[in-house]
């Protein structure tokens, strides 16, 4: 199976709003609403962030949303913060396996 | 609260088998509601899912990585360990243990993971 597909790196100034896609293909994003964010500092484990497309576990802030339309899905961070520059992975359930997207680095300017 | 802590070898021989466990505290392994899995990341590149598996035993694995994969879980002492074998240099990575919520296979508590060399 392949790895869905980010873009590597996004940017955005303070304040301002960013979205990260994430593409896959019927059988993982398109097929099923399982799909999760994770947020990752360096040298930090990941932290999930959405999971079940657009929901927010307790304690992350509504700044983070995601979406999907077909077989892509897409995460929006709103109000940016230095502290939310990290690197943000997609993940999605595709039938008896979970695949993971390449990443995409989030540099807040 | 529930916490995951790996644990194994952080320096393995080309060719040999990679084992690494991982001890769940502050929850059972028992429950009904939870996957367990094994996920990796080479040096400066993404995450990787290696495989899962439920209390009772029924494992789902990488189909990239299923014919070196076994995952087991004891329930006695509340974890789950991995093996790769025949492992190369490109097996080296952090590799991190993770609790999976049954619906929505989605990774909800992290283990903070355990680095792994894979050289002679």
């Amino acid at each position: 199976q392949s790895a869905l597909t980010q873009p590597r790196s996004v940017s955005g100034s303070p304040g301002q709003s960013v979205t990260i896609s994430c593409t896959g293909t019927s059988s993982d994003v398109g097929g099923y609403n399982y799909v999760s964010w994770y947020q990752q500092h360096p040298g930090k484990a990941p932290k999930l962030m959405i999971y079940d497309v657009s929901k927010r576990p307790s304690g992350v802030p509504d700044r983070f949303s995601g979406s999907k339309s077909g077989n892509t899905a897409s995460l929006t961070i709103s109000g940016l913060q230095a502290e939310d520059e990290a690197d943000y992975y997609c993940c999605s359930y595709a039938g008896s396996y979970t695949v993971f997207g390449g990443g995409t680095k989030l540099t807040v300017l | 609260q529930l916490q995951l802590q790996e644990s194994g070898p952080g320096l393995v021989k080309p060719s040999e088998t990679l084992s690494l466990t991982c001890t769940v505290s502050g929850g059972s392994i028992s429950s009904s509601s939870y996957y367990w899995g094994w996920i990796r990341q080479p040096p400066g590149k993404g995450l990787e899912w290696i495989g899962s598996i439920y209390y009772s035993g029924s494992t789902y694995y990488n189909p990239s990585l299923k014919s070196r994969v076994t995952i087991s879980v004891d329930t006695s002492k509340n974890q789950f360990s991995l093996k790769l074998s025949s492992v190369t240099a490109a097996d080296t990575a952090v590799y991190y243990c993770a609790r999976l919520r049954r619906r929505g296979y989605y990774m909800d508590v992290w283990g903070k993971g355990t680095t792994v060399t894979v050289s002679s």
